[in-house]
């Protein structure tokens, strides 16, 4: 069955940067993409950006663009996204999804990884 | 960027009310738009995919409407499993964008 298991929680201080893993099971990696989504505390979702694991081409939210970098370990069907100049509006549980279908959709997501900043 | 506006914000309903959730885009989306219901601490699970197709293993009293600009997400008869937050999601360009979210209590 498909699996993404993410990274721990992570607490950062301002300015600095946190990596958050996704790692992918129970399907060939490089068919699919994967999405970051985060989610503010008490908040809505937040579309942050894709990669493709057959390319590594990557299209980010324009918002964060220059502060956000998501790459990929196709060795360990891995996908990081690391997030850089932290503040306290990046405080939020981030989850990792599978883009499937056309139109696409979201059907496996990871748990979510909580990441607080703050000082 | 779309905007995704959905409508109430929060509904108070009772067990077997029927509940509806309507989600509006700011251009048409074609029928590139999905449902999520999220529990507290959960990651959110996709309902209704292509505005009108139900994903595998959700129950039948769930059902999505719409095309173009306005959507409709149905419960047919309310579960107690189903008090939760609903989410919109348009699929038709990037970046994604989700609506704020309808939260549904118990009355």
């Amino acid at each position: 069955q498909v699996q993404l298991v993410q990274s721990g929680t992570e607490v950062k201080k301002p300015g600095a940067s946190v990596k958050v893993s996704c790692k992918a099971s129970g399907y060939t990696f490089t068919n699919y993409g994967i999405v970051w989504v985060r989610q503010a505390p008490g908040q809505g979702l937040e579309w942050l950006g894709w990669i493709s694991a057959y390319t590594g081409d990557t299209n980010y939210a324009q918002k964060l663009q220059g502060r956000v970098t998501m790459t990929l370990d196709t060795s360990t069907s891995t996908v990081y996204m690391e997030l850089s100049s932290l503040t306290s509006d990046d405080t939020a549980v981030y989850y990792c999804a599978r883009p499937d279908g056309n139109p696409q959709y979201f059907a496996y997501w990871g748990q979510g990884t909580l990441v607080t900043v703050s000082s | 960027d779309i905007q995704m506006t959905q409508s109430p914000s929060s509904l108070s309903a009772s067990v077997g009310d029927r509940v509806t959730i309507t989600c509006r885009a700011s251009q048409s989306i074609n029928v590139n738009l999905n449902w999520y219901q999220q529990k507290p601490g959960k990651a959110p699970k996709l309902l209704i995919y292509a505005a009108s197709r139900l994903q595998s293993g959700v129950p039948s009293r769930f059902s999505g409407s719409g095309s173009g600009t306005d959507f409709t997400l149905a419960i047919s008869s309310l579960q107690h499993e189903d008090f939760a937050t609903y989410y919109c999601q348009q699929s038709y360009n990037t970046p994604r964008t989700f609506g704020q979210g309808t939260k549904v209590e118990i009355k």
